[in-house]
């Protein structure tokens, strides 16, 4: 069975820095792409970023690039998020997902999502 | 851009629902494919994909669920509404990104 755990999610303040990670298991965790997703209260759904399954490849959207950095460790099946330079925007929950190439497209398997609230 | 019509859909259980999404350019890319997503996202879970690629129902999604549409102009319909079925429910295109963009969301409730 796919899981995918988010964890690391907290309160920051603005200006601040927080890095949340997402363990994943029951596949083999080197041949796929991931991204994070966010869901805030205002905007829905917001795709944030994605790595390829080598992590040679790396995409963000625009309001993150030179705040984010997208990064993974396929030794340990991890997927991480760093964030800097947080905003009061940037409070969501985020959703670690899993693509499954072109044959069964992009955003198959979610996980629980972690919080992350900017505020002061 | 992603646009979803209606964006709030107030259904009578038994009775049908459809929810419109149309893209500002086509989605069918250089493939042939067309990475056209639905997904829902009921209170206290996490989202789940419905269809992906218009039409292709993912594994354990009822079937009173289905996609269809091509180019720009897309349709998620539900047969039967059933209360378990409230929620938001995105379409997300995946097709010509950076970024994938999601609809803004219809949320469906019960009459």
């Amino acid at each position: 069975e796919v899981q995918l755990v988010e964890s690391g999610g907290g309160l920051v303040q603005p200006g601040g820095s927080l890095t949340i990670s997402c363990a994943a298991s029951g596949f083999i965790f080197k041949n796929y792409a991931l991204n994070w997703v966010r869901q805030t209260a205002g905007k829905g759904l917001e795709w944030v970023s994605y790595i390829s399954d080598s992590g040679s490849s790396v995409y963000y959207m625009d309001s993150v690039k030179g705040r984010f950095t997208i990064f993974r460790d396929n030794a340990k099946n991890l997927l991480f998020l760093q964030m800097e330079s947080l905003r009061a925007d940037d409070t969501a929950v985020y959703y670690c997902v899993r693509d499954s190439g072109t044959s069964y497209g992009d955003g198959e398997y979610w996980g629980q999502g972690t919080l992350v609230t900017v505020s002061s | 851009v992603m646009t979803q019509s209606p964006l709030f859909l107030s259904v009578t259980l038994g009775q049908p629902a459809s929810i419109s999404c149309r893209s500002s350019q086509s989605l069918v890319y250089s493939d042939g494919n067309t990475y056209l997503n639905w997904f829902q996202h009921r209170p206290g879970r996490s989202p789940r994909r419905l269809i992906y690629k218009v039409s292709n129902r993912d594994s354990g999604v009822p079937d009173r669920f289905s996609g269809s549409g091509s180019d720009t102009d897309f349709t998620l319909k539900i047969s039967a509404v059933e209360a378990e079925d409230v929620g938001l429910y995105y379409c997300m295109q995946g097709s010509f990104w950076p970024p994938k963009t999601f609809g803004q969301g219809t949320k469906v409730e019960i009459k």
